[in-house]
């Protein structure tokens, strides 16, 4: 079946401007996770969905970041104001439901660079 | 609170030798561990994991770790390399309580290169 697919899969932008990525889970899971991967380094924990709800929002760097999860399926996340710093691999992932023994399937990614 | 940390940011074996990727968790509580596989231009793929069941766990094509509470490790070996197992692996963690459930704490990683 179709696994969790990410767009743009390339986002280049300028500072200052706003973007939007998007993640499309597995059909039927209920939790939805974003990471952020730098260059060089792992993925990093920005936000938690269960259902529609943002469940965790602790790793979300400042309040330029924002994601949403209207319908309880897909998933934006928004950046505004975008730094250079902010250049990166975001990466989504979902899983049936929020365990720790539930595999997180992961998306590409969408590699964002900020000129 | 959970960290990784992978020694080695890059490990260069030949083709048909062991490989052996190291991990070193920290927790304060039992942790559930995990290795990733990435290779370019794909998402991350679980390769196995250990939820508290048997210490050594197979995953998928070949590899397996083995969880040692007393060295607070979960290597990842695979027998014998073959050059489609070049890729970056990332161990992970996550904890069943004072954190968000099924959040991933990640390591650095490690590219794996196979010579032929």
């Amino acid at each position: 079946g179709a696994g969790v697919s990410q767009t743009p899969s390339n986002k280049v932008t300028e500072k200052g401007k706003y973007v939007e990525l998007r993640c499309d889970p597995i059909s039927g899971h209920t939790a939805l996770y974003w990471y952020r991967q730098s260059l060089g380094q792992g993925p990093e924990f920005l936000i938690y969905f269960q259902g529609t709800g943002a469940a965790d929002d602790s790793g979300l760097p400042n309040d330029r970041f924002f994601a949403v999860r209207p319908e309880g399926s897909v998933s934006t996340l928004k950046i505004q104001r975008t730094e250079r710093g902010d250049s990166a691999v975001y990466l989504c992932a979902s899983s049936l439901a929020p365990s720790v023994t539930d595999t997180q399937y992961f998306g590409p990614g969408t590699r964002l660079t900020v000129l | 609170a959970q960290s990784v940390t992978q020694l080695g940011s890059h490990v260069s074996v030949s083709e048909g030798a062991l490989v052996l990727l190291r991990c070193n968790y920290s927790s304060s509580v039992p942790p559930y561990l995990f290795w990733y596989v990435q290779y370019p231009n794909q998402g991350l793929q679980l390769l196995l994991k250990y939820t508290s069941a048997a210490t050594l766990v197979k995953g998928i094509n070949g590899f397996e770790a083995e969880f040692k509470k007393s060295e607070t490790s979960f290597h990842l070996t695979k027998p014998s390399a073959h050059m489609s197992d070049a890729a970056e692996y990332f161990c992970a963690v996550s904890v069943s309580r004072g954190s968000t459930l099924g959040r991933l704490y990640f390591g650095r990683g490690t590219q794996l290169t196979v010579w032929p």
